[in-house]
């Protein structure tokens, strides 16, 4: 089982639909980040979080450190949403501490 | 503000070779981690430097290494290139000691390509 797990893997939506995906993970963790990559691998930085709720625009994140999840949520999906949006981890303790391990990434693709 | 470069964007190498990868940080960004991204494995964190010291490393063979510069540029080494090497490597800097604890600025990646 990998430290950090994302779902869905894919995620087909039309647009203006509320899209959200999901993030746990199984290790202590000082704060999480979420990241979005398109076709041709640029990738971009969304959230960084280690508590709460934060918002960007369309996009809101969440975390929930006592039960180890995360979730990434859009309102009102556009078709240039559709990328890879990948959680990644930062360890907090042992011989990782400081080392991100990200998510498989989530494929998301939204129709107009 | 220039973005994070990398050189060169695409590199073609044989078995058994060795390369070299380059990163310039945003002006002012002193840490610099380097992350390596496959179909298979997806992104994986090779290793963080900070003022010119390694802070961190992930679970890599001793093939892989870095170095960073007194002007926070970094370069990221790899030797006896294996097939398996192919990958997309990223960098991404980030402001003074937060490293992958704080908001992380990527490049555009070098591929690499293994023959």
């Amino acid at each position: 089982k990998n430290e950090v797990e994302q779902s869905p893997q894919n995620l087909t939506a039309q647009e203006g639909e509320f899209i959200t995906i999901n993030c746990s993970y199984s290790v202590g963790i000082s704060a999480l980040h979420w990241l979005q990559q398109h076709p041709g691998g640029g990738i971009v930085s969304l959230f960084m979080l280690s508590s709460g709720k934060k918002k960007h625009g369309r996009l809101i994140a969440t975390i929930n450190i006592q039960e180890k999840h995360s979730s990434l949520h859009i309102t009102a999906s556009h078709p240039r949403d559709s990328a890879v949006y990948i959680c990644a981890a930062v360890n907090a303790g042992g011989t990782s501490y400081g080392k991100l391990t990200f998510g498989q990434g989530t494929i998301l693709t939204v129709h107009p | 503000k220039a973005g994070v470069t990398q050189t060169p964007r695409y590199l073609i190498k044989t078995r058994g070779q060795q390369v070299t990868l380059s990163c310039s940080p945003i002006s002012g960004h002193r840490s610099v981690s380097w992350y390596q991204q496959t179909p298979g494995q997806g992104l994986q964190f090779l290793f963080e430097y900070f003022s010119e010291t390694q802070r961190n490393k992930g679970n890599f063979p001793g093939r892989f290494s870095g170095r960073q510069f007194s002007n926070s540029r970094s370069e990221m080494n790899v030797s006896t290139l294996e097939l398996g090497d192919s990958a997309l490597y990223l960098c991404a800097s980030s402001l003074a000691g937060g490293g992958p604890r704080a908001e992380q600025f990527f490049g555009p990646g070098t591929r690499l390509t293994v023959l």
